[in-house]
C-alpha cells in the first residue's frame, strides 16, 4: 500500500459545507484524484490535483499540499444526493498506477 | 455514446470454476485497469495494461489472469486458485488528460 488515510465516516447537514481530508505517503507522486461512489455503483471522477493549490469545480473543490502529503475535498451547499463514499487516490509515475484510500462515507441529513 | 461496459452485472460461480469477466471500452484509451473492491474498502489493483499486448501485475494478481489482444478489450479471468473471489470487480481506463473512467462493475459471488 501507499499509506493513504481518510476518515471512515462523516455526517453533515443539508446546505452545509463539509471537508474530507486525505493524507498520503508515497514516492513518485504524480497526482491526487477524488472520486464519488454511491452504494453499489462504480466511482465517478470528481477532481484532480497535481500541483499545490485549490481546484474548483462548481460545488466541489479540492486542495493539495505535496510537501505535507495532504489533500482535502470541499463540498459546498450539501444536497441529499451527496450522500456517498468519497475515495482519495494517488497516482504514481511508475506505469501510472493508482492507489486508493478506503473511502469516506458521507451521510447528509436533512 | 463512449464508455466502458462490463458484463455480466451479477455473476455466480461454484467453487473450483474459472470465470471470465468482460471489459470493453470505445474511448480509444491506451491504459486499462482491473480493480477489486470488498465491502467498506477502497479499490485494490489486480492487473493493468498500458498498451495492447502488454500488461503488468498489480498488488493482488494471484489467482487472476488477463489478456490485452485488442485495444478495446481487457478481460479478467478469476481462476480457482483465487481463494476469496467474492467481490465487486471494476474495470477502468485512463484518458490522456489523466481522467480515469470506470465501468459499471461486476459483482461476483462464489457459492
Amino acid at each position: 500500500g501507499q499509506n493513504i488515510d481518510q476518515p471512515t465516516e462523516m455526517t453533515a447537514t443539508e446546505g452545509a459545507i463539509v471537508q474530507i481530508n486525505c493524507t498520503y505517503q508515497t514516492s513518485g507522486f504524480n497526482g491526487l484524484f477524488w472520486y464519488q461512489q454511491h452504494a453499489g455503483e462504480a466511482p465517478t471522477f470528481l477532481s484532480y490535483n497535481v500541483l499545490d493549490g485549490l481546484e474548483e469545480k462548481g460545488r466541489f473543490s479540492s486542495f493539495l499540499s505535496r510537501s505535507k502529503g495532504y489533500s482535502y475535498l470541499l463540498l459546498k451547499e450539501l444536497q441529499m444526493k451527496d450522500s456517498a463514499s468519497y475515495l482519495c487516490a494517488v497516482r504514481k509515475y511508475n506505469f501510472n498506477k493508482f492507489y486508493f484510500g478506503s473511502g469516506t462515507k458521507l451521510n447528509v441529513k436533512p | 455514446d463512449g464508455g466502458i461496459t462490463q458484463s455480466p452485472k451479477y455473476l455466480f460461480r461454484k467453487e473450483g470454476q474459472n470465470v471470465t469477466l468482460s471489459c470493453e471500452q470505445n474511448l480509444n484509451h491506451d491504459a486499462m485497469y482491473w480493480y477489486r473492491q470488498d465491502p467498506g474498502q477502497g479499490l485494490r489493483l489486480i492487473y493493468y495494461s498500458q498498451i495492447v499486448n502488454d500488461f503488468q501485475k498489480g498488488d493482488i494478481a494471484e489467482g487472476y489472469s488477463v489478456s490485452r489482444e485488442k485495444k478495446e478489450s481487457f478481460p479478467l479471468t478469476v481462476t480457482s486458485a483465487q481463494k476469496n473471489p467474492t467481490a465487486f470487480y471494476l474495470c477502468a481506463s485512463t484518458s490522456d488528460n489523466n481522467e480515469q473512467f470506470f465501468g459499471p462493475g461486476t459483482r461476483l459471488t462464489v457459492l
